[in-house]
């Protein structure tokens, strides 16, 4: 079956930081890759995509690119701020399917 | 706002009740889904719904009962609580025939069970 497999946290920066979560997944075929972000005592947000290897998703300053040759879309971002401390899932959707597999998820603080 | 809501927002029951949780969208999309989140925020579907239909059942316990109204609405009664039910559940849906399948989560309905 689909599985994704990310870092553990919690990840603990400080302000201008480089992040870095990695995440590596397994499916068969050409999954769709996802990273949600869950900020404090709220539901789960689309944070970026991607659909193809290759692919370069990006949003808020954050990016991740689907590696198909390593089965990885870890995602990064230059310089963290206080408000990017959140919990950060990565996710997979198979080809044609509507089942999200997520990772367990890592938490990230961004200290001033 | 358009948007994914969902109620309660906090649920306390003791062991043994029957509980709902409601779930609306008035994004006009077709497919309607439960996660559940445990206290180790590990994320993992139970049900989704496409037009009333079922059409993903994970192995979930036969008290957890979702009910599809009409295509907006998505609840999960649950019967005969446990305390391993203590979780965030979140209710999801997403457009038909998008790809990728993009879901748009509501804020979670947080069930403690005593």
């Amino acid at each position: 079956g689909n599985s994704v497999t990310q870092m553990e946290g919690p990840v603990t920066l400080s302000e201008e930081a480089f992040l870095t979560i990695n995440c590596t997944y397994t499916a068969t075929g050409y999954p769709s890759l996802f990273w949600y972000v869950q900020y404090p005592g709220e539901g789960l947000q689309l944070l970026l995509k991607a659909t193809k290897a290759d692919d370069k998703g990006s949003n808020k300053g954050f990016e991740a690119t689907y590696r198909k040759e390593t089965t990885s879309f870890h995602l990064e971002k230059g310089s963290v701020q206080v408000s990017d401390s959140a919990v950060y899932f990565c996710a997979l959707i198979q080809a044609a399917g509507n089942k999200l597999t997520f990772g367990g998820g890592t938490r990230v603080l961004v200290k001033p | 706002d358009t948007a994914v809501s969902q109620t309660p927002k906090y649920l306390v029951t003791q062991m043994g009740n029957d509980k709902s949780i409601k779930c609306e969208q008035n994004l006009g999309h077709d497919t309607m889904y439960w996660y559940k989140q445990d206290s180790k925020k590990f994320l993992k579907i139970m049900f989704s719904y496409n037009n009333k239909e079922l059409i993903i059942n994970e192995t979930v316990p036969n008290r957890f009962s979702p009910k599809s109204p009409d295509k907006a609405h998505l609840n999960l009664h649950i019967n005969s609580l446990e305390l391993g039910d203590s979780a965030v559940y979140f209710c999801a849906s997403s457009p038909l025939g998008t790809s990728p399948n993009e879901q748009y989560f509501g804020p979670g309905t947080r069930l403690t069970v005593t």
